[in-house]
């Protein structure tokens, strides 16, 4: 089974900051990786696919890179809306989640 | 507008049955692959059951098989998740979710989920 491990697990930052969240794979997954926002009480929100590609309706200010076991989400300039938990997910081999980056207010 | 509404969870005991149900609308249910997403309180997101569109190849996770059974009724635009044999940790909301972009070798896929539904609560305990 593919494990994927993010970090950090708690992110404390400010309204503007950048603030970019990392995501590995045990092993190689290719692009097959996704990343979701959680909101307490709500269901996730897919934000992108394959990596780097952003759902549609999704602010450009957030985006993705990376490839094989190594992966980033960086949100650009960080805004009142986007304190939540981020997921990300492998679809290379069945389906793994993350444990998880709360963002919080600093 | 896409739309996923579960319902049927509930408080049942330790070794109890549920059958959670998810209608959908808005998409043709029958032209794409839906699953199950659990998270249990205060914890991350864990896969549990995914089946393709026709209804033909479906995929459990582990701590799952051979106790729930996925299955689809496409004319009635419906997923199901039959819940045997439940256990403590098994408690969790539970949500189903559309597939999104996916990756297909033969029957072994795999796909990001682009649609969700609010989810239905199920609580196992005496």
């Amino acid at each position: 089974d593919i494990q994927m491990t993010q970090s950090p697990s708690t992110l404390s930052a400010s309204v503007g900051d950048r603030v970019t969240i990392t995501c590995r794979a045990s092993q190689s997954i290719s692009s097959w990786l996704a990343w979701y926002q959680q909101k307490p009480g709500k269901a996730p929100k897919l934000l992108i696919y394959k990596t780097s590609t952003l759902e549609s309706g999704v602010p450009s200010r957030f985006s993705g890179s990376g490839s094989g076991t190594e992966f980033t989400l960086t949100i650009s300039s960080l805004q009142p809306d986007d304190f939540a938990t981020y997921y990300c997910q492998q679809y290379n081999s069945a389906w793994t989640f993350g444990q998880g980056t709360k963002v919080e207010i600093k | 507008e896409v739309q996923l509404l579960e319902s049927g969870g509930g408080l049942v005991q330790p070794g109890g049955s549920l059958r959670l149900s998810c209608a959908v609308s808005g998409f043709t249910f029958s032209v794409y692959a839906t699953g199950w997403v659990r998270q249990a309180p205060g914890k991350g997101l864990e896969w549990v059951s995914a089946m393709s569109g026709n209804g033909e190849v479906k995929w459990d996770a582990d701590s799952v098989k051979g106790r729930f059974t996925i299955s689809r009724d496409n004319p009635k635009n419906t997923l199901y998740l039959q819940m045997n044999s439940l256990r403590v940790e098994d408690t969790a909301v539970y949500y189903c979710a559309k597939r999104g972009d996916f990756r297909c070798g033969g029957n072994d896929c795999s796909f990001a989920f682009d649609a969700w539904g609010r989810g239905t609560v199920v609580t196992v305990s005496s």
